[in-house]
């Protein structure tokens, strides 16, 4: 079965600076997706960043970026100029490749990103 | 924009009930799930579904069971609600078309208590 490991319960940065998340996880599996999912308080989960993982090539999305290490089992989240909207739990997910994509999600517990004006 | 809707956003039970959650989906996705939510332990799965009248087991179902009579419907039952079931339920859906893991796309969650 697979795991994914968020080792920080909760992150603190100043606005407009650079914040990185951590997530490691472990499957035996070659290929598969992974995920970056971000829920602000009260709000709906929505998706941040999605990476391939037979793509070498990090993910980035506008201010978002992951740092995607095979090898390692690590996919890190690099938010740049924080803003105030980016407060929120911040969850990494993994997912299976299959046909269809008919799989349910492996969420880390999540990383609580708090700004700091 | 995919739109997951879910009937109540909280819910209050009595120990025993049978309680429904209901989960709808506009976008024509073959896939849907059902997560639960509980501080310190990030979301985890219940039940999916990828096919009209076909669904799986996640890994906590126990408890829990689901139906999926109309593709963009999916229901999540309580035969018997007990406290322990008290927590945040989460919908979503994928598009299922293509290889590899779709994005799944969330409703906003049902928060759930059992008294």
């Amino acid at each position: 079965a697979q795991t994914v490991t968020q080792s920080q319960p909760e992150m603190s940065v100043q606005e407009a600076e650079t914040v990185t998340l951590s997530c490691t996880y472990d499957t035996s599996e070659s290929d598969y997706y992974l995920f970056w999912y971000k829920q602000p308080p009260s709000r709906q989960m929505i998706l941040v960043i999605r990476q391939e993982a037979y793509k070498q090539q990090n993910a980035t999305e506008n201010r978002f970026s992951v740092n995607f290490q095979k090898a390692a089992k690590s996919f890190s989240l690099k938010i740049s100029d924080s803003q105030l909207g980016d407060a929120a739990m911040y969850f990494c997910a993994y997912g299976r490749y299959s046909g269809g994509g008919a799989d349910g999600l492996t969420f880390g517990k999540g990383t609580h990103l708090i700004i700091q004006p | 924009d995919v739109k997951v809707t879910q009937s109540s956003r909280y819910l209050v039970k009595r120990t025993g009930e049978k309680v429904f959650l209901e989960c709808v989906q506009d976008m024509d996705h073959e896939n849907m799930f059902w997560y639960r939510q509980d501080p310190g332990l990030g979301l985890r799965l219940i039940y999916f579904s990828y096919d009209v009248k076909m669904k799986e087991k996640g890994d906590i179902p126990e408890g829990y069971s689901v139906s999926r009579e109309k593709k963009e419907r999916f229901s999540l039952i309580l035969e018997s609600a007990s406290t322990n079931q008290t927590s945040m339920y989460l919908c979503a859906s994928s598009l299922g078309y293509g290889a590899g893991t779709d994005t799944q796309y969330f409703g906003p969650g049902t928060r759930l208590t059992v008294l």
